[in-house]
């Protein structure tokens, strides 16, 4: 089982929809997740991390489920800018927490 | 806003050249990391590094691979004899000192997109 899995989508939601994403993860041990976004040849963006049940900013909202080992994102609201590749990162199994591990990214594209 | 600045954006060598990247983390950050992604691909880990030393390193990070903090501010990547299957973004990251149970967020630099012919 991959350590990170999502969902590659794409998703193809109009503009002002609302959209979630799911992660599911493998190392129970896992303390930490984060959601990056990443657009098309740039580095990775800090989204949100995720320290216990969830996390919340504007428009975005990260849930974990420990018992069933996955992530959410949900874009509420959703804007053109948001169209891009969201990644699910957690510690990787062997290593420490420090060592992350990515998902394959989930792509998003918002239409007019 | 602090951010990780990495030289070149672009470099083109041939197979079997050496190789430098660089970073410039964020300043009171402590831990430096190196990762890669190939064209279409996942983000990978290659290396940590801390206290001048490497924390943590993947199977991807071999002999070829070698990291350093020259000096207060930069920390580098070296690739020794570069292989096709070297090609890839190479992105820096930092983050603050990790308490080892929790992640601590890392912060990626733009990337050097590398080509090896």
């Amino acid at each position: 089982r991959k350590e990170v899995e999502q969902d590659p989508g794409p998703f193809n939601v109009p503009e002002g929809a609302t959209v979630a994403f799911n992660c599911t993860y493998s190392n129970s041990a896992s303390q930490s997740f984060f959601w990056y976004r990443q657009d098309c040849r740039k580095e990775p963006k800090l989204l949100m991390s995720v320290y216990s049940s969830g996390n919340e900013d504007g428009r975005f909202t990260a849930q974990l489920n420990r018992a069933s080992q996955y992530i959410s994102l949900l874009i509420r609201d959703s804007k053109l800018s948001d169209s891009a590749t969201y990644l699910c990162v957690g510690p990787a199994s062997s290593g420490s927490a420090r060592q992350l591990t990515f998902g394959s990214g989930t792509q998003l594209t918002v239409l007019p | 806003e602090p951010e990780v600045t990495q030289t070149p954006s672009h470099q083109v060598t041939q197979m079997g050249q050496e190789v430098i990247l660089r970073c410039v983390p964020i300043s009171n950050h402590l831990y430096f990391y190196w990762y890669r992604q190939i064209l279409g691909q996942k983000v990978e880990f290659l290396v940590s590094f801390y206290n001048n030393e490497i924390s943590e390193k993947s199977e991807i990070f071999d002999d070829q691979f070698s990291v350093e903090r020259p000096d207060g501010s930069n920390f580098t990547l070296k690739i020794r004899s570069t292989k096709l299957e070297d090609s890839a973004m190479y992105f820096c990251a930092s983050s603050e000192v990790s308490s080892g149970l929790y992640s601590e967020t890392q912060y990626f630099g733009p990337g050097t997109r590398l080509l090896v012919l």
